[in-house]
Order: C-alpha cells, then sequence, then structure tokens
C-alpha cells in the first residue's frame, strides 16, 4: 500500500537553530502534501498545503518565513523549522493524498517527527 | 468546510463493540466522511471512508444515515490494542483548490481488560 515516509522520527536542536524534516511519498507521487502540527492531548492543526513546483498555502497564523515548505519534486515536501525557539517543540505530521484526483482521496500520513528545542 | 463533533472519550471493555458517532450538521453535496486512527507519538491511519448508507471493510464499519448529517463508526469486538484517538473527517477530495481536511477534537477510546 501507499507509504509515506517521515525523517527524522525526533531531533532534539538548540534555540536559535534550523531543523529540515523531509516527507516522502515511497510508491506513489503527491503533488499535495500537508503539514500537521500536534501539541500533547491536542488534535492535529493544518499548518500548511504543500504543492509541487509552487509555493505552499499557509493556514492563518502559521509564520511562512519560520516554517519554511519545499516541494520541489512529486516524491519529497520538506518543512524547515528556521530559528527554532522552545514554543516550537511539537509533533509534525506530514500526509498526502493517495487515490485518483476525480475521487475523494484518504490521506496516508508519515509516523510524525518529535521536535524539541531546547 | 464542514466541521464534526465528537464525543471526547469512550470506555469499553475487551470484545464489545465500539460505536463512537461523529455530527457533521452542515455536510455538503460532495463532502466524504472519513475516519482516522492515531496511536500516541503516530501519525494518524485510514480505517474506512464513505458517502452514504454502509460501508465495511475488514477492520470496521461506517454508518451512514439518509441526511448524511452524522455518521457511526463501529469497531466490532474491540481488543486493547484498539486504545487511540479515532478521528471524523468531512471534507471534498483534498486536490481541489481551497480544500483542506482539518481536524476536530476526536474521540479517545479506551479499551479495558
Amino acid at each position: 500500500g501507499a507509504v509515506v515516509s517521515q525523517h527524522p522520527s525526533w531531533v532534539i536542536c538548540k534555540s536559535g537553530t534550523s531543523v529540515k524534516i523531509e516527507c516522502r511519498s515511497l510508491d506513489f507521487q503527491a503533488t499535495t502534501m500537508f503539514w500537521y502540527r500536534q501539541f500533547p492531548k491536542q488534535s492535529l492543526m493544518l499548518m500548511a498545503t504543500s504543492n509541487e513546483g509552487s509555493k505552499a498555502t499557509y493556514e492563518q497564523g502559521v509564520e511562512k518565513d519560520k516554517f519554511l515548505i519545499n516541494h520541489a519534486s512529486l516524491t519529497l515536501s520538506t518543512l524547515t523549522v528556521t530559528s527554532a525557539h522552545p514554543e516550537d517543540s511539537s509533533f509534525y505530521i506530514c500526509s498526502a493524498p493517495v487515490g485518483p484526483s476525480s475521487y475523494n482521496s484518504p490521506l496516508h500520513f508519515g509516523n510524525g517527527t518529535r521536535l524539541t528545542v531546547t | 468546510l464542514a466541521k464534526t463533533t465528537q464525543p471526547i472519550s469512550m470506555d469499553s471493555y475487551e470484545g464489545q463493540e465500539v460505536n463512537i458517532t461523529c455530527s457533521h450538521n452542515n455536510i455538503a453535496t460532495n463532502d466524504y466522511i472519513t475516519w482516522y486512527q492515531q496511536f500516541p507519538s503516530q501519525g494518524p491511519r485510514f480505517i474506512i471512508q464513505g458517502y452514504k448508507t454502509k460501508v465495511t471493510n475488514e477492520v470496521a464499519s461506517l454508518f451512514i444515515p439518509a441526511d448524511r448529517k452524522s455518521s457511526t463508526l463501529s469497531l466490532p469486538r474491540v481488543s486493547l490494542s484498539d486504545t487511540a484517538v479515532y478521528y471524523c473527517l468531512v471534507g471534498d477530495t483534498p486536490r481541489a483548490a481551497g480544500n483542506k481536511l482539518t481536524f476536530g477534537g476526536g474521540t479517545r477510546v479506551l479499551v479495558k481488560p
């Protein structure tokens, strides 16, 4: 079945540094990917929609200069958390729809990246 | 975008059937209903999807009444490993411009021995 691979699964970084998270579609092409953030005991919050070959669409309240998204190929989207601060510590999850574009496409999710900023 | 409402939590016992109802009063004509399961520190996993009536697969059933303003996920004979958070999502294909699937609060299901 369709697999979305996310890397790394966890990362610890110092405040002020940048962290890149990769999301790959392993056996299908993903023109669109979604990035979510999840705080403990809370639901997933959509951060942005990543579009292959064009700019990402960010949700209201999400700083595009802080959370840089690049979707340069049909199988890879990256999220870079720039100048990370402790409040950016969270669980970041990517997803991609799988299925014909003419139908509603269920999302397949990566296993998430636990980011801890010290 | 259709807003969804689910119970915050449910407790059950091994071997029982668990039914989780999701309300989506303003569901649109093109919207599908999709359920996901999430374990701690993992990404959500697709369970089942439907548009109307009843859908069944190897892990669950989804019941959707004629007015489609609600849906019920049914997990038959749950085991301890079914303890998770279950999310109901309502929306059109995420490929369409402007569409975005947002998660509601989810239902935390605890299966007890």
